[in-house]
């Protein structure tokens, strides 16, 4: 069974402190993502991997940068977090071509006071 | 730019009605419409998708409906059930290209 997991369910943070967020699949698929989740906001796309050492800004870049040192591994960083980056942060993968099917992780829930 | 508007933003239906989600999109040049699901404390997963060279897509109580000359496609719930109580999200993309996802839709189907 296809799986993607995240280090953390829920993680609480302070302003000014850098966050890691890590994100593992086991499926060997090329493409990662990773998505904020705001209520009434939808799903929006904070940067992507289409191989390892690649990366794209996706709609909102600012104040996050990412790592994908193996295939299997994406990281989020927030190199220091403020309050308007609380939020759900969705990791998610899929194989060759990047709009087949995205299979998600269970998301972390980031508190930043 | 919001280029796939997703309405309503809830919805609440009985147990055994229709549960109706409507999303609009702007790019002609999108070619695949995914919906996802997403229940309480998980990630979305893929429901159903279509492609724009058909105007519908059945599996089990769940149905697409694409408008190509409006621009709108809609994921229509027969029968609905408590069960079937998450967030829904309709997705748009051009060949080779990444996912934009509608604002997402909470719906409550009530026994």
């Amino acid at each position: 069974d296809v799986k993607v997991t995240q280090s953390s369910r829920y993680l609480v943070k302070r302003t000014g402190e850098k966050v890691f967020l890590e994100c593992v699949q086991d499926m060997d698929h090329e493409n990662m993502f990773w998505y904020r989740q705001d209520p009434g906001l939808g799903l929006r796309l904070i940067y992507f991997s289409y191989d390892v050492k690649m990366k794209e800004k996706g709609d909102i870049p600012e104040g996050y940068s990412v790592s994908r040192e193996k295939k299997e591994r994406f990281s989020l960083i927030l190199e220091s977090a403020s309050t308007n980056q609380t939020s759900m942060y969705l990791c998610a993968s899929s194989s060759v071509v990047p709009r087949e099917t995205q299979y998600f992780g269970p998301g972390t829930r980031l508190l930043v006071l | 730019q919001q280029q796939v508007k997703q309405s309503p933003q809830s919805l609440i239906v009985q147990k055994g009605g229709i549960s109706i989600i409507n999303c609009a999109y702007e790019n002609t040049a999108f070619d695949y419409f995914p919906w996802y699901q997403q229940f309480p404390g998980k990630g979305p997963a893929l429901l159903i998708a279509i492609r724009p060279d058909v105007s519908e897509k059945k599996e089990g109580r769940f149905t697409i409906s694409f408008n190509k000359s409006a621009k709108q496609f809609s994921l229509h719930i027969m029968d609905s059930q408590p069960g079937d109580s998450a967030t829904y999200f309709c997705a748009a993309s051009k060949i080779a290209d990444k996912l934009i996802f509608g604002t997402g839709t909470r719906l409550q189907v009530f026994p």
